[in-house]
């Protein structure tokens, strides 16, 4: 299995509402990340997990808040998101701080 | 100064030819060199990866390190209209865990 599954992949939600995000790797990878694309423009990172702890936050604002249940599994919990917070938000991994990323596909993300 | 600096294009090449795509990096202790693949609407894929100056192959995809110079590129051959998308360089810092990406270079291969 060489892939990171992300659910859902489409999300609409309004800015008073709780929803979570979920990333799911089994390759073994011990670093997952979250990050957040908006339309023309790069990846921007949010989080990483290292060995299941929160090692990176590039201060995001606490309506997002990370959990990493165990090595395979990264969630994304939102709640009381605004409208500019509508993205693309993607979930990485990676073997070790030398190899590259593997993406997932990304939930599209819609704060109405 | 960006930490990761490509030209955003569009860059234009016919088919069958070969494609140019050029990043700097700012942090000279970088160690990894990414190069991903994003089409519009999709998540970015991994391409190429160089760690070493040099040039490294695969396939008709050539990835080029100077690390004096604090240079990567990407050659492309035989340039094929399904080769059309942003290319985003990316380079991992020295210390921690984090990948930093350029804006990312569009590439349009017309028939």
């Amino acid at each position: 299995d060489t892939e990171v599954t992300q659910t859902p992949k489409h999300l609409v939600m309004g800015m008073t509402n709780k929803k979570s995000l979920k990333c799911e790797q089994h390759m073994g990878h011990r670093a997952m990340y979250w990050y957040k694309q908006k339309a023309k423009k790069p990846p921007e990172l949010m989080f990483v997990y290292s060995y299941e702890k929160l090692s990176i936050n590039e201060s995001v604002p606490s309506r997002f808040s990370p959990e990493c249940p165990n090595s395979s599994l990264l969630n994304l919990h939102l709640h009381a998101l605004q409208p500019e917070d509508s993205a693309l938000y993607l979930c990485a991994s990676s073997q070790d701080r030398t190899y590259g990323y593997t993406f997932g596909s990304g939930t599209r993300l819609t704060v109405v | 100064q960006k930490e990761v600096e490509q030209n955003s294009g569009p860059l234009s090449v016919p088919e069958g030819a070969i494609a140019s795509l050029n990043c700097t990096y700012s942090d000279r202790g970088s160690q990894s060199f990414f190069w991903y693949r994003q089409y519009s609407g999709k998540s970015p894929e991994l391409i190429m990866s160089i760690y070493s100056n040099g040039d490294k192959e695969d396939g008709r995809f050539t990835a080029q390190l100077n690390k004096a110079s604090q240079y990567v590129s990407l050659l492309i051959r035989d340039s094929q209209p399904s080769d059309s998308a942003t290319y985003l360089c990316a380079v991992k810092a020295e210390y921690g865990n984090k990948l930093v990406f350029g804006a990312g270079t569009i590439l349009r291969v017309k028939s």
